[in-house]
């Protein structure tokens, strides 16, 4: 398997402008989590879907985020309207499951996204 | 809720030098314990993690961790560092029932001068 698959790398955009980040998990894994990396905050649980379904969003901090998992093998993170404290990095990550080394958390490369 | 405090965000060490970096959590109750490492421009990968048994669990590129249940504390250590080991370190911590899925750190950066 190809791992976890981010797209894309690299994102510059000016404020006020959506985002869309998206992501492909490892084929057979149920849950899929959305991160956020910064300096100030280190890494933080945006969300996490179980089965496509978005099981706990609290982490998600207002209501310019969404998050969808339209089926088992895509999934997106979208910032309308952008600003630049949403700069930072943002990770996708997939489970197997939930008990053991099913827990092990396998993340993609990242989305590095500045807001200018 | 749960928590998981990594206590040092920096650290800086010449090669050659012991490593422990702390990692605690807040419940009780059987407990699933992680290290992730992101070395520069990568990627978290797994470092280490520890279910049950021997608390002393070794990972690859030579480090430990002790599980060490009264102090609720899953501390990574390595006994000499190396340029290559410059990274940040995440420990993570899965408690029964609730959300199921492990609680991250916010992290630990290390960096090892030559």
């Amino acid at each position: 398997d190809a791992g976890v698959i981010q797209s894309p790398r690299h994102e510059v955009t000016e404020m006020g402008q959506e985002v869309t980040l998206r992501c492909k998990p490892i084929s057979g894994h149920d849950y899929l989590f959305w991160y956020r990396q910064t300096m100030m905050r280190g890494l933080e649980l945006l969300i996490y879907f179980n089965n496509n379904v978005p099981i706990d969003d609290s982490g998600m901090p207002e209501d310019r985020f969404s998050a969808k998992m339209p089926n088992a093998s895509f999934s997106t993170l979208k910032i309308q309207p952008s600003e630049p404290r949403d700069s930072a990095v943002y990770f996708c990550a997939s489970s197997l499951g939930r008990t053991g080394d099913e827990n092990i958390q396998y993340f993609g490369a990242g989305t590095r996204l500045s807001v200018l | 809720a749960q928590s998981v405090s990594q206590h040092n965000h920096h650290v800086i060490l010449s090669e050659a030098a012991s490593l422990e970096l702390g990692c605690n959590y807040s419940y009780g109750g059987t407990v699933n314990l992680f290290w992730y490492v992101q070395y520069p421009g990568q990627h978290l990968q797994l470092l280490l993690k520890y279910f049950s048994g021997d608390p002393l669990v070794k990972g690859i590129k030579g480090f430990e961790a002790e599980f060490i249940k009264s102090k609720f504390s899953f501390n990574l250590r390595k006994p000499s560092v190396q340029w290559s080991d410059t990274a940040e370190y995440f420990c993570a911590v899965k408690a029964p029932g609730g959300s199921y899925i492990p609680t991250f750190g916010r992290g630990t950066s290390l960096i090892v001068h030559p």
